[in-house]
């Protein structure tokens, strides 16, 4: 266990339909990424929060948005679904120390859109 | 940009054999991480050894090493004595240095799968 939930495990839901998805990190770890994992495209990085503030974007789609709460909890908002957004979405944590490598990662959130 | 490569989708190795899993990268970046996580059937990714580019010497953990060479930007993760445990996904990534607290993202390879036999 890495101390990262996400909820919900699984989600289905249909084409033009939005879903949030939520994670929260380890105790006391500011760092939040979100990661899409699918057939195609592979394990990509999505959008990194710290702290509450956005850091860094990957390849994240118009659609998809998301935000970091004061207590540190992320949700990952996918609006005007498509079957191509189904995958395994992931959200992993990291402490705020510089040169700190190792990212914790949740159990997914599997996504299947119909 | 940084990529990271691995050219073998599918291995298969018999138990208590050694396997070698292959992956290369490219940066510009004199220092680095890479890493190799594993992800079974169970879907969560694990940690299995990472290695900081500044160091000369191949990380070990257990039955997992790897063979780092920095000129070739190469990262290649050899697994010994194959458990039928190991059967997985194996997931090459890179990772910037961190300018601050807060880090930097993880970019992955496309994976190997990994088939351990009895």
């Amino acid at each position: 266990d890495s101390g990262v939930t996400q909820t919900p495990k699984h989600l289905i839901t249909a084409t033009g339909q939005r879903v949030t998805l939520r994670c929260s990190p380890r105790s006391g770890d500011l760092s939040v990424y979100w990661y899409q994992q699918s057939l195609d495209q592979g394990l990509q990085f999505l959008i990194h929060y710290y702290n509450g503030e956005e850091r860094a974007k990957g390849n994240i789609l118009e659609r998809f948005s998301a935000q970091q709460f004061p207590d540190l909890h992320s949700e990952l908002n996918l609006s005007s679904l498509e079957l191509g957004d189904s995958a395994l979405y992931f959200c992993a944590s990291t402490p705020a120390r510089i040169s700190y490598n190792e990212q914790f990662f949740g159990p997914g959130t599997r996504l299947t859109v119909l | 940009a940084q990529t990271v490569t691995q050219s073998q989708p599918e291995m298969s190795v018999q138990e208590a054999e050694t396997v070698t899993l292959s992956c290369t990268y490219d940066t510009s970046e004199s220092n680095y991480y890479l890493f190799w996580y594993k992800q079974p059937p169970s879907r969560q990714m694990i940690l299995v050894i990472r290695q900081e580019a500044y160091k000369q010497q191949n990380a070990t953990e257990n039955r997992f090493s790897v063979n780092f060479q920095k000129a070739a930007k190469s990262f290649s993760l050899k697994i010994s004595d194959s458990q039928l445990g190991d059967t997985a996904m194996y997931f090459c990534a890179f990772m910037k240095p961190t300018p601050n607290q807060a880090g930097t993202a993880l970019i992955f390879g496309k994976g190997t799968t990994l088939s351990v036999s009895s």
